[in-house]
């Protein structure tokens, strides 16, 4: 099956701080969503992105599907982006989705 | 609109045990889904459904039973729980169609098998 891969597994910033966050996926796909995980456990849509960039307040997203990756910008980060960060990829029918391994970011004042 | 929700939030069941998580949305979705959760791990998909009276397997189906009824449940059933299924259990949905759209989670439910 499809393998979706997310970069960097960890991640520590300072508050202010901006970052990207990778996902790769080796086969072509239908389609691409980030999520927030926060530290509740609540699973949150970030952004749904086939293709092209996608801006949300201090968040981005660029998919470029013929590369197969996806990056999410966070810029001048809170301490409220803490959590972990999924990719996760559209494949076949039924609207099925392949998560990645995640990114845990820890935002530190 | 409540979304989707999920019943219950908690569970600890003994080895051996069945119950029944709950997954409603209000939304008139098609498409609902079913994954699990492993600590320091994504999501994995256990059983899936694009309507009323079909379901499908996913990546990890085996030990849980599927049915859906009406379009707006969606029970994953334990026969005989185990260990092993111990973790967190999240449902989604989606309108279901070409494109694909985004799917909308539910809270989660926590279990603990011991």
């Amino acid at each position: 099956g499809i393998q979706v891969e997310q970069s960097p597994p960890d991640l520590i910033l300072q508050e202010g701080a901006n970052s990207t966050l990778r996902c790769n996926f080796s086969d072509s796909v239908n389609n691409l969503q980030w999520f927030h995980q926060n530290p509740w456990g609540q699973l949150i849509n970030l952004f749904y992105i086939p293709s092209g960039t996608k801006q949300n307040g201090r968040l981005s997203a660029t998919t470029v599907a013929t590369e197969r990756y996806s990056l999410l910008y966070i810029s001048s980060s809170q301490t409220t982006d803490s959590g972990v960060y999924f990719c996760a990829v559209f494949t076949g029918g039924g609207n099925k989705l392949t998560f990645g391994t995640g990114t845990q970011l820890k935002v530190e004042l | 609109n409540a979304g989707v929700t999920q019943t219950p939030k908690f569970q600890v069941l003994k080895t051996g045990q069945s119950m029944t998580l709950q997954c409603a949305q209000d939304m008139n979705h098609e498409y609902m889904s079913w994954y699990r959760q492993d600590p320091g791990m994504g999501l994995r998909l256990i059983h899936y459904s694009v309507g009323a009276g079909i379901t499908d397997q996913g990546e990890v189906p085996n030990g849980y039973n599927v049915s859906r009824s009406t379009t707006e449940d969606f029970p994953l059933r334990l026969l005989s729980a185990a260990p092993s299924q111990t973790s967190v259990y999240f449902c989604a949905s989606t309108p279901g169609g070409y494109p694909v759209e985004t799917q909308y989670f539910g809270p989660g439910t926590r279990l603990l098998v011991l």
